[in-house]
């Protein structure tokens, strides 16, 4: 049981150039959430999905896109990479029927 | 929205002594209040949380209480420890739309 992993652990992107933070979790949870942090503003909700199929956006979605085509995967991609989406990203779960949330390790991006 | 604030951003105490760390919160439909631990380079962990119908939970030396008329909760650590060292995070949630709203975060140091 791995729970929340999350590839790459840190990654240099120079401006415009896309790619995609993995998320995948083993623990058969319905919801799944992208979070950034930045310092001094805790953790800001991206894009959020309840199930298979089904995605929301959340807090601050400008310049990235996510899918969920299996219960256990849920891609986070940047489109078009700008300096100001610096930052660490965390992957998180949820099982149906349950508050808590699971968070990844965090993924650390750099955008130059 | 929902909105969280939370103070003080840092704080230093002396190992045995006690740490409170305070949140407000601005919509009264918000029922569900975790607080979070993040230690350095990982993702955050859930170490206590409260829910709207509950004034005070204990979990050996952590407590959260709430007061759901003043709009702020906060977290009580007891006999801190060096390894209580970290930063923690308030969050408040109404479960029926699902989308955590995290506190900008706490800074503890506990010397030794």
């Amino acid at each position: 049981n791995a729970g929340v992993t999350q590839t790459p652990k840190f990654q240099v992107l120079k401006t415009g150039q896309s790619m995609t933070l993995q998320c995948a979790q083993d623990m058969n949870h319905e919801y799944m959430s992208w979070y950034r942090q930045d310092p001094g503003m805790g953790l800001r909700l991206i894009h959020y999905s309840v199930g298979a199929g089904i995605t929301d956006q959340g807090e601050v979605p400008n310049g990235y896109n996510v899918s969920r085509s299996t219960t256990e995967d849920f891609p986070l991609r940047l489109l078009s990479a700008a300096p100001s989406q610096t930052s660490v990203y965390f992957c998180a779960s949820r099982p149906q029927g349950s508050d808590t949330i699971y968070f990844g390790e965090g993924s650390w991006l750099t955008v130059v | 929205g929902e909105n969280v604030e939370q103070h003080p951003s840092t704080l230093s105490v002396q190992e045995g002594d006690s740490a409170v760390i305070k949140c407000t919160y601005s919509d009264s439909a918000s029922n569900y209040f975790p607080w979070y631990k993040q230690e350095l380079g990982k993702g955050p962990q859930l170490i206590i949380d409260i829910r709207s119908n509950v004034g005070e939970k204990k979990d050996q030396r952590i407590a959260v209480t709430l007061n759901k008329t003043a709009k702020h909760f906060s977290l009580h650590i007891t006999e801190t420890q060096p390894e209580d060292s970290a930063v923690y995070f308030c969050a408040a949630m109404n479960t029926g739309f699902q989308k955590l709203v995290f506190g900008t975060g706490t800074r503890l140091l506990v010397s030794p």
